[in-house]
């Protein structure tokens, strides 16, 4: 299968709330990505976190890092309405970057 | 960041016809671009690996006569869906991969959303 597996596919909070999505995949790999993509829209780059790092922060967003059990997750924190989207980890395999299934969040006002 | 364009951004056709979506990478050249297709509310399932100059690389169960890929330069590669049914109708998305740093960052177009009636 190309994709990884990302949990919760969807999540719905409240404003404010924090959001944490998981993502699981099954290669070795270099570095792991996040990107947003809004209802009908293109791909947003997140953050990139690679294999020898745990965590990173690029403002709101917390991304952590498990090689051993092969999985990350992100964490929004203080969410937005405007942070309604669908979340999706990337890994590189070989030269092709593959997508996990998403988390469709919803943050409601 | 670099800039990745998609043309046309949606296009409705009629069944058995052919459609041509354009990825163009603005302010970068790219040897290798990557076509994306995704259906509502999935993931972006890869399709197929375009290289400047050479053969595109087809994933499996992607059909290389219905969906020509074409790259005949360092910014353009193209997309031909053809003789489209209502099935092809998806969201395409293209992808260029810049070379230069230590990341080979990949660069995302807008999308094309096609509907075949």
């Amino acid at each position: 299968s190309q994709q990884g597996e990302e949990d919760p596919q969807a999540l719905s909070i409240q404003e404010g709330e924090n959001a944490t999505m998981n993502c699981s995949y099954k290669t070795s790999i270099n570095n792991l990505q996040w990107y947003r993509q809004n209802s009908g829209r293109g791909l947003v780059h997140l953050i990139l976190i690679r294999s020898n790092e745990r965590e990173k922060h690029s403002g709101r967003l917390r991304v952590t890092l498990d090689t051993s059990k092969k999985s990350s997750s992100l964490l929004i924190t203080a969410s937005r309405a405007a942070d309604t989207a669908s979340y999706f980890c990337a890994t590189r395999q070989g030269n092709k970057l593959v997508f996990g299934a998403g988390t469709i969040l919803r943050v409601k006002s | 960041g670099a800039v990745v364009s998609q043309h046309p951004s949606w296009v409705i056709c009629k069944s058995g016809t052919s459609v041509k979506i354009e990825c163009r990478s603005l302010d970068f050249q790219a040897t290798t671009m990557f076509w994306y297709r995704q259906f509502p509310k999935q993931s972006l399932m890869l399709m197929a690996t375009s290289n400047e100059g050479s053969k595109a690389t087809y994933e499996q169960g992607v059909e290389k006569d219905k969906f020509l890929i074409n790259h005949a330069s360092l910014t353009l590669s193209t997309l031909t869906v053809t003789s489209a049914h209502p099935e092809d109708s998806s969201f395409y998305i293209c992808s260029a991969r810049r070379t230069e740093g230590v990341y080979n960052e990949q660069f995302f177009g807008p999308g094309t959303r096609l509907t075949v009636l």
